[in-house]
């Protein structure tokens, strides 16, 4: 089946650092990733859709300018938060779709707890 | 604007049957899931439904009426293991293709 992996698992930084995560399709390739911000006991909140080889499309109430999405291959997004202030913490989830298949599933990686101190 | 509604907690015994509903209101439809999520993991895919009728996987079933805008998750013989948060997912076309918005999850607590 296919497989996302996120990098790394779980972060813990000063507020006022950026932090990078890693999102990857390790059997497939995916020119759409997304990525979801999930505080407790609340549900996924989509953030921004990624495109290969272009911009990412933001939700509304998401600063593009302080999580920061690169697509630059089909097996790698990146997700970059910038100048982490506590409230950021959460758990930061990315998906990948698989265009082989016929419907449109997306497929998680495990997540990234990020704490910010 | 998209709203999507399923209840907060259920609870259940083991061996027993429970039925999670979802009701949505989303413009540009393109099929509704269903995602398994145990705490502090990522969602797993259970089911999918884009033409109205009943997907039915083993213990898990899922019915769809896109006229009502409504959905189930039928879980059937009831495991420990099945304790979790069910998510509700609706696919719809945005500016960027199609995303997928989920509902607030409903957390199943299965008791022996």
């Amino acid at each position: 089946g296919a497989v996302v992996s996120q990098h790394p698992s779980w972060v813990i930084c000063k507020s006022g650092t950026s932090v990078k995560i890693e999102c990857r399709s390790l059997d497939f390739q995916a020119t759409t990733m997304f990525w979801y911000r999930q505080f407790p006991k609340q549900s996924l909140m989509l953030m921004a859709t990624s495109n290969e080889g272009s911009k990412a499309t933001y939700e509304q109430g998401v600063e593009k300018d302080k999580f920061l999405i690169n697509h630059a291959s089909l097996t790698l997004s990146t997700l970059t938060v910038t100048s982490a202030h506590p409230e950021d913490s959460s758990f930061y989830i990315c998906s990948a779709r698989d265009l082989q298949l016929p419907y449109n599933e997306q497929f998680f990686g495990p997540g990234t707890r990020l704490t910010v101190l | 604007g998209q709203n999507i509604d399923q209840p907060t907690e259920m609870t259940a015994t083991e061996g027993a049957i429970v039925q999670i509903n979802c009701t949505y209101q989303t413009s540009g439809f393109n099929g509704l899931f269903w995602y398994q999520q145990h705490a502090g993991e990522a969602p797993t895919f259970l089911s999918y439904n884009v033409l109205d009728g009943l997907e039915e996987k083993g213990r898990f079933s899922s019915f769809l009426s896109r006229s009502k805008g409504y959905s189930y998750l039928l879980l059937k013989e009831l495991q420990m293991k099945d304790s979790a948060s069910y998510l509700c997912a609706v696919s719809q076309a945005n500016q960027a293709g199609t995303a997928l918005i989920f509902g607030k999850g409903t957390t199943l607590s299965v008791s022996s």
